[in-house]
């Protein structure tokens, strides 16, 4: 079963446009949720993480329960967003384990 | 500050060779985890360890095994390699109080020939 869900493989945008890369999850607990980021050739590395509410590079999240979403959004794309995006899921009953969604792929034009 | 280290970067085999990627990490995390990613597909768990002589399968363990000695090693052994076993493959760790985020490691392009 496909817990975490991201309907976009591929998005692109110009350059100071918004951007929104989706993001659903299948949970019925209190989940945490992340964004994962891995830029060209790059590690994944952690972008952010629900319960921190925070905001970095110009990205924010918020969980939506009743929608079962978590959205990254950011108001301004620079072409430095470009990059692969993974939403991540912790369901609280699996020791750690992290269920990730397939990716979207988000291309920013000059 | 190393974090996760993988080792190799990059690996061709030929079908039916064997090989063991490495994987270490020296922030004394309990959860080490592996997992493939194709494109398209995603990230897909092959097997974890939450501490040392633990282990269990992910969603995808078939033609794998894993071990777990110490803390800081979690090995990935691919006996029998196929032309599926094709992949970019990622090391992670964790540690109960970081709130699950992962540290990874650089990642294995393996191709099977």
């Amino acid at each position: 079963a496909q817990r975490v869900t991201q309907p976009e493989k591929l998005l692109s945008v110009f350059k100071g446009a918004p951007v929104e890369l989706k993001c659903n999850y299948s949970y019925s607990g209190s989940p945490e949720l992340f964004w994962y980021v891995q830029y060209s050739r790059q590690r994944l590395q952690l972008l952010l993480r629900h319960i921190s509410r925070e905001s970095i590079k110009g990205f924010t999240a918020d969980l939506n329960k009743g929608e079962t979403s978590f959205h990254l959004k950011k108001p301004f794309a620079q072409e430095e967003d470009s990059a692969m995006y993974y939403c991540a899921l912790y369901r609280g009953s699996t020791l750690g384990r992290l269920y990730f969604g397939r990716g979207t792929q988000l291309t920013v034009w000059p | 500050n190393a974090g996760v280290t993988q080792t190799p970067k990059f690996r061709i085999l030929k079908i039916g060779q064997s090989m063991t990627l490495q994987c270490a990490q020296d922030m004394n995390h309990n959860y080490m985890y592996w997992y493939r990613q194709d494109p398209g597909m995603g990230l897909k768990l092959i097997y974890y360890s939450v501490g040392a002589g633990i282990t269990d399968k992910g969603e995808v363990p078939n033609g794998y095994n894993v071990s777990r000695s110490t803390t800081e090693d979690f090995p990935l052994r691919l006996e029998l390699a196929a032309p599926s076993q094709t992949s970019v493959y990622f090391c992670a760790s964790s540690s109960p109080g970081q709130e699950y985020g992962y540290t990874f490691g650089s990642g294995t392009r393996l191709t099977v020939v």
